[in-house]
Formats: structure tokens, C-alpha cells, sequence
């Protein structure tokens, strides 16, 4: 059955910092990786979406790195503002019926940017 | 744009009661999809179905009925609300394809009593 996990499960760093959120899964058989972003009281609006076959992808001051062999990935942010303050989650795609995708979520990594 | 649309947003039920989540969206995608958000459990997979006519189970779908009659819409059905089912409540939906972002409701946080 596939896991995912996120470490830390909170993080608090200074405005301007560069950091890195963490995410593992259990099995490589997966289609592709995604994070996302979730405010207090919201729902989840995607960030990045880094297919099997890829090694990273970036957004901005986001860049999201993929290691399927060993079942990791890193969401790396950088220059962190107060405004980044939200709860990041990943989650891992593998087969559904009809060409679609389930989504196996990890628990999230509360962040907060202190200005 | 409008995007997913979820009603209610928040709701009080009793033990019993049944009551129907509502899940629209604007956006022509055939894929959509239910899940729970648990503390500490992350969020789980209810229902999902990739097109009018066309529903499938989830991880968790034990006391949730869905039906798909329509493209836009995909309602949740609660036929007899336990307090387990103390949760809240997102749906989401895409493109029929696995390499598609999926697209967020902004929740329905219902509470069991």
C-alpha cells in the first residue's frame, strides 16, 4: 500500500530564508508527484506538477525535485515571505480506472514565514 | 471564473440525519472527485468518477453514495450521518488524464453531533 510522508510537520523561519519541505513515498510506481498549497479554511490550489519521467520543475521562487528510485521530493523555496505561510502538501498519483489518477496525500508541512 | 463550487460550507447534523454535499464546477473536465480531511489522517479518496453514468470507489467509501448524472455536477450523499463522519469535506476535479493538476473546492467542514 502506498505511504506518504512529509517531515517536518511544522516548520517557522525567518522572512528571507531559503528552505526545503520534504516528502517520501513508499512505491515507485507512481505517475507522477504533485504539491500543493493550503491556507487556513481553503482548499488546495496546485503548485507544481513533476510527471515520472522528470527530475524537477519550477514556479517562480518554487522548484519542486523528483527522485522516484528512491522515493523522495523536495519542494525548495526561496527568499521565504510571510505570504508563503500556509500548510504544503504533496501527494503521489497512481492508477485509476479510465486513464485517471488518485491522488495518496501526505499529512503536510504547516509552514510559517515570520517577517 | 467560478472553478469547483462546494455547498454548503459548514453544516451541523444530528446522529442519523441524512444530507446531500453538492459539488459543481465550470469547467468541462470529466474527472471528479470526493475526499476527507482528516487531523493526522491527511486527505483520503471517498469516491471519484470519471465521467457522467461512471462512479468508482475510493479508499474510505463506507456511508457515502455518489451518482454522476450530469458533467458539471457530483453530489455526496450521507444516507445516515455518524459522528465518524465528523470531517471536512473536498471535492476536486480535472481533465480525464493522470498527468493533469487537479483543481480544489474550498471544503464543506460538517460536523456530526
Amino acid at each position: 500500500k502506498q505511504e506518504v510522508t512529509q517531515i517536518p510537520a511544522a516548520l517557522s523561519v525567518p522572512e528571507g530564508e531559503n528552505l526545503v519541505l520534504n516528502c517520501s513515498f513508499t512505491d515507485s510506481a507512481i505517475y507522477n508527484l504533485q504539491w500543493f498549497r493550503q491556507d487556513p479554511g481553503k482548499g488546495l490550489t496546485s503548485l507544481l506538477l513533476i510527471q515520472s519521467s522528470q527530475r524537477e520543475q519550477t514556479s517562480g521562487r518554487l522548484n519542486a525535485s523528483l527522485d522516484k528510485s528512491s522515493g523522495r521530493s523536495t519542494l525548495y523555496i526561496a527568499a521565504s515571505q510571510p505570504g508563503d505561510s500556509a500548510t504544503y502538501l504533496c501527494a503521489v498519483v497512481i492508477g485509476g480506472s479510465g486513464n485517471t489518477g488518485k491522488l495518496i496525500f501526505g499529512q503536510g508541512t504547516t509552514l510559517q514565514v515570520k517577517p | 471564473n467560478a472553478g469547483v463550487t462546494q455547498t454548503p460550507k459548514f453544516q451541523v447534523l444530528k446522529t442519523g440525519q441524512s444530507m446531500t454535499l453538492q459539488c459543481a464546477q465550470d469547467m468541462n473536465h470529466e474527472y471528479m472527485s470526493w475526499y476527507r480531511q482528516d487531523p493526522g489522517m491527511g486527505l483520503r479518496l471517498i469516491h471519484y468518477s470519471v465521467g457522467a453514468g461512471i462512479t468508482d470507489q475510493g479508499e474510505v467509501p463506507n456511508g457515502y453514495n455518489v451518482s454522476r448524472s450530469t458533467t458539471e455536477d457530483f453530489p455526496l450523499r450521507l444516507l445516515s450521518a455518524a459522528p465518524s463522519q465528523t470531517s471536512v469535506y473536498f471535492c476536486a476535479s480535472s481533465r480525464r488524464n493522470r498527468n493533469q493538476p487537479q483543481h480544489f473546492g474550498d471544503g464543506t467542514r460538517l460536523s456530526i453531533l
